[in-house]
């Protein structure tokens, strides 16, 4: 029953922008967009999250379309140590309770 | 400041052995995770604290898996009786109660039952 659609693997050259996109075409008004990561071999980073509006951290920029059906990740200047598998889901404001991951993407930064 | 630490960060131990597992979650940090994670495989919750409500039990798989919380401190999980299909990297993570939505996720132990 996931609620977001990403795409299995993509590759990224070092140094180039990576767009890691997600649709969620049924999400619900009060529900945010997150995103995670999981680095082999690490527990799961938290990345950034946003609602309806463009958001940017020191990690990532995060673009929500307008109509809040898909998402884009986009990491400015991928490095080797980017490669990861990248996780989008929903999670309403103020939700406590166990985060449950789909298969996310598979990113894989090259020299 | 200081993330979410776990101890130890390896262990292995024998079949019908038990362990305990630590974590030490983020200072004012109210509400508290542990999650399992298979090898190649997604994270499966087991129990989750928050302040001093009781806590959600549902994802321990069996009677041999408990845990604990002090106060809103370190938290032990316990597996009696280990099993060889017990080995997976255990994860703890912890959020604030605001915005609890936000989990922060130790390096997690990485369990090996011969």
């Amino acid at each position: 029953d996931a609620k977001t659609t990403q795409p299995t693997s993509m590759d990224c050259a070092e140094g180039r922008a990576a767009n890691l996109p997600c649709n969620h075409s049924t999400i619900s008004g009060n529900e945010y967009v997150y995103w995670y990561r999981q680095i082999h071999s690490q527990g799961p980073q938290y990345i950034i999250h946003g609602l309806k509006n463009n958001e940017t951290n020191e990690m990532a920029s995060l673009i929500i379309t307008e109509d809040r059906k898909s998402s884009t990740l986009i990491l400015p200047h991928a490095t080797l140590r980017d490669t990861a598998v990248y996780y989008c889901i929903l999670l309403y404001r103020g939700s406590q309770g166990n985060l449950i991951f789909g298969k996310g993407t598979k990113l894989s930064v090259k020299p | 400041g200081a993330g979410v630490s776990q101890s130890p960060s390896n262990k292995v131990t024998e079949k019908g052995k038990d362990v305990e597992l630590r974590c030490d979650p983020i200072s004012g940090h109210t509400a508290l995770y542990w999650y399992r994670q298979r090898l190649g495989q997604g994270l499966e919750f087991l129990i989750y604290f928050q302040g001093n409500s009781a806590p959600d039990k549902s994802g321990l798989p069996s009677d041999r898996f408990s845990a604990e919380r002090t106060g809103e401190s370190v938290s032990t999980l316990t597996i009696q009786r280990t099993q060889q299909e017990d080995s997976a990297v255990y994860l703890c993570a912890s959020s604030s109660f605001f915005g609890g939505e936000t989990q922060y996720f130790g390096p997690g132990t990485r369990l090996l039952v011969l």
